[in-house]
């Protein structure tokens, strides 16, 4: 899997937006941008994902350099829920044959969110 | 929130015990995914299954065997459990290649 480059910590003021970077100057054409955050004692907890263009849903928006080397998820108004550790993940898109070998979420260290009330 | 649930949520267990956990879905999800967590290492794929029978072994799978006879369950084994396997043991669904969603956790110490 490619590699993704997170700062290790990044702290917000409640009720401000929140920009979290992640490099990712060797991604390939067919990597989709993946991000996910885990909550104090729970399991990962998917946030968004994109290809090429910005993308937008309930928990945040993604917004994708053109080069694709480089993207940032923005949430718009942080609360203290949102204090967590955030990964960004490449993934591949699968191969046209059964099998889940392409399917793998290959978790680095991420970036711990701290949000001050 | 996906349906999945992992049991037992806690356990202790001595070294050399066979130990089995239990990963159950209520979503038809084809795929599922064994992860264990440890401090310094984030997350790591330990099995994987793609269809009832079918399984695959992710990067961390010594020491460990999987099993899915059926849709909705995926059971993980330590044949003989370590102290280095103690760990929190994540389960993951996921449809074709996209969104992987995840249950509670499993905590697992082995004396």
């Amino acid at each position: 899997d490619a590699k993704t480059t997170q700062p290790n910590s990044m702290e917000s003021n409640e009720e401000e937006p929140v920009h979290l970077p992640c490099n990712h100057s060797t991604i390939s054409g067919t990597d989709y941008i993946h991000w996910y955050r885990q909550l104090p004692s729970q399991g990962p907890e998917y946030v968004i994902h994109g290809l090429t263009s910005n993308v937008n849903n309930r928990m945040a928006s993604l917004a994708i350099a053109e080069d694709r080397k480089s993207s940032t998820l923005i949430l718009h108004r942080a609360t203290l829920r949102d204090a967590a550790v955030y990964y960004c993940i490449l993934r591949d898109r699968p191969p046209p044959i059964s099998g889940a070998g392409s399917y793998q979420l290959t978790f680095g260290k991420g970036t711990k969110l701290s949000v001050i009330p | 929130d996906a349906g999945i649930t992992q049991s037992p949520r806690h356990k202790v267990t001595e070294t050399g015990t066979p130990v089995t956990l239990r990963c159950h879905q209520t979503e038809n999800h084809r795929y599922m995914y064994w992860y264990r967590q440890d401090p310094g290492h984030g997350l790591r794929l330990i099995h994987y299954s793609y269809g009832v029978k079918d399984t695959d072994k992710g990067e961390v799978s010594d020491g460990y065997s999987v099993s899915r006879s059926k849709t909705e369950d995926f059971l993980l084994t330590l044949e003989s459990a370590t102290s280095s396997q103690t760990s929190v043991y994540f389960c993951a669904i996921g449809r074709e290649g996209e969104t992987q969603y995840f249950g509670p956790g499993t905590r697992l110490l082995v004396l």
